[in-house]
């Protein structure tokens, strides 16, 4: 069975700041994808940053980039330079066949 | 493009009545997925269509049904409703690659309060 965790329900920053989201997954599979989706407060959802899992170099999109490690089954968020605009639910997802998503983790990037 | 769009966004029902949501995904895109969205369950999948066909169904109940035209153009209906089915009800489209499902765009969702 596929799952993804994230520990971390509340996340908090300053602005300005670094910050880290940390998201495991479990699954057999060897190609997949992973995906960090953000969800700002009663607004859509939309894409943050996609790794595709045959690739060993992780994705960065602008201030967003992940640590991957694919033995470790691990696929954290790093975000630069926190602004007030993400502050927002972040899922972490893994797709093979199907969408699984973990439960979130809500941050706020403090003024 | 145009994005994934749900119509309506906010809906108030009550116990027992159903209730139809649509979603119409972007353009190009033939695989159409549900999520149901609360504060204490997260993202909880429903079902994914492609191709007019369901290709994989979350747990959920049989009074939760779907279906996809051949524009790609999604329904889903829930029937008898309950009070738990009060939530938020996203839709998803994505471009399979392959036996993969790529990148999910979700749509702003409807509302569903169930009185």
């Amino acid at each position: 069975a596929q799952t993804v965790t994230q520990s971390q329900p509340e996340m908090s920053v300053q602005e300005a700041e670094t910050v880290t989201l940390s998201c495991t997954y479990d699954t057999s599979e060897n190609n997949y994808y992973l995906f960090w989706y953000k969800q700002p407060p009663s607004r859509q959802m939309i894409l943050v940053i996609r790794q595709e899992a045959y690739k060993q170099q992780n994705a960065t999109e602008n201030r967003f980039s992940v640590n991957f490690q694919k033995a470790a089954k691990s696929f954290s968020l790093k975000i630069s330079d926190s602004q007030l605009g993400d502050t927002a639910m972040y899922f972490c997802a893994f797709t093979f066949n199907q969408f699984y998503f973990g439960t979130g983790t809500s941050l706020t990037v403090i003024p | 493009k145009a994005g994934v769009t749900q119509t309506p966004r906010y809906l108030i029902k009550t116990r027992g009545q159903q209730v139809t949501l649509s979603c119409s995904p972007i353009s190009g895109h033939r695989s159409v997925s549900w999520y149901q969205q609360t504060p204490g369950q997260g993202l909880q999948f429903l079902f994914e269509y492609f191709s007019e066909t369901q290709r994989n169904k979350g747990n959920f109940p049989g009074r939760f049904s779907g279906r996809q035209f051949s524009n790609s153009r999604s329904e889903m209906n829930v029937s008898t409703l309950e009070l738990g089915d009060s939530a938020l009800y996203l839709c998803a489209s994505s471009a399979l690659t392959g036996f993969n499902t790529d990148t999910q765009y979700f749509g702003p969702g409807t509302r569903l309060t169930v009185l």
